[in-house]
């Protein structure tokens, strides 16, 4: 299994501000992706990260809002930018392995004031 | 979308009980994933199945691919205090997003000592 590191573990933020979420794992992984799962919900797919490209983006995210850069194998940041109230959430970093499963990091848990 | 219908929503149990939950779905999939996530934390992969009409186990739990691939369930037995939280199913199957996981939307699961 691979062993993913995100921080901050969490945060509190203005209105208007952005965050940057970084996301380290301790072994190559053949894909990473971005998940936010606000307040007693289920698990939301935001992005795939690509390494040395631009992200993937699910229907409903964009990357004006969800900058997303994974400069090499094990490591990736998504940023929340111009926060609003509405983006407060968990944003999980998870990758996948050749095996097809999917490991995921602590979280970061974001408070928009 | 795909939706996946998780079953039930929450579970309050007595210490030493047995524990049953499900997913199923309108579409087939190819793989099946099993997650458990503890308040403040990441989800945890507990099992992967890959084929249908497999069966899986991992220590007290055991979980199955159904043979219509539009189904698993998730068994825990003799439960313990720290089996509280949340389980998630997820699937995966090549019509899906970028990493064609498909989230469950949990089963919150309470133990009563």
């Amino acid at each position: 299994s691979a062993v993913i590191s995100q921080k901050p573990s969490r945060d509190i933020c203005q209105r208007g501000t952005s965050l940057t979420i970084q996301c380290q794992v301790d072994s190559q992984v053949t894909m990473m992706f971005w998940y936010r799962q606000q307040p007693g919900q289920s698990l939301t797919l935001i992005a795939t990260a690509n390494q040395g490209s631009e992200a993937t983006y699910e229907s409903g995210f964009v990357i004006d809002k969800f900058p997303i850069s994974r400069p090499n194998l094990t490591f990736s940041t998504l940023t929340v930018s111009n926060m609003s109230p509405e983006d407060s959430s968990i944003y999980l970093c998870s990758a996948a392995q050749n095996t097809g499963e999917l490991f995921f990091g602590e979280g970061s848990r974001l408070t928009v004031l | 979308g795909q939706q996946l219908n998780q079953s039930p929503q929450s579970m309050f149990i007595q210490e030493g009980e047995d524990v049953s939950m499900n997913c199923t779905s309108s579409s087939i999939f190819n793989t099946w994933l099993w997650y458990k996530q503890d308040p403040g934390e990441g989800p945890v992969l507990l099992i992967a199945l890959y084929k249908a009409g497999e069966l899986t186990s991992n220590g007290r739990l055991t979980a199955q691919f159904g043979i219509t691939r539009k189904d698993s369930f998730l068994n825990i037995s003799a439960s313990i205090p720290s089996d509280v939280g949340i389980y998630f199913c997820a699937g995966r199957n090549s019509g899906g997003g970028a990493d064609g996981l498909t989230f469950g939307k949990g089963t919150h699961l309470i133990i009563q000592p």
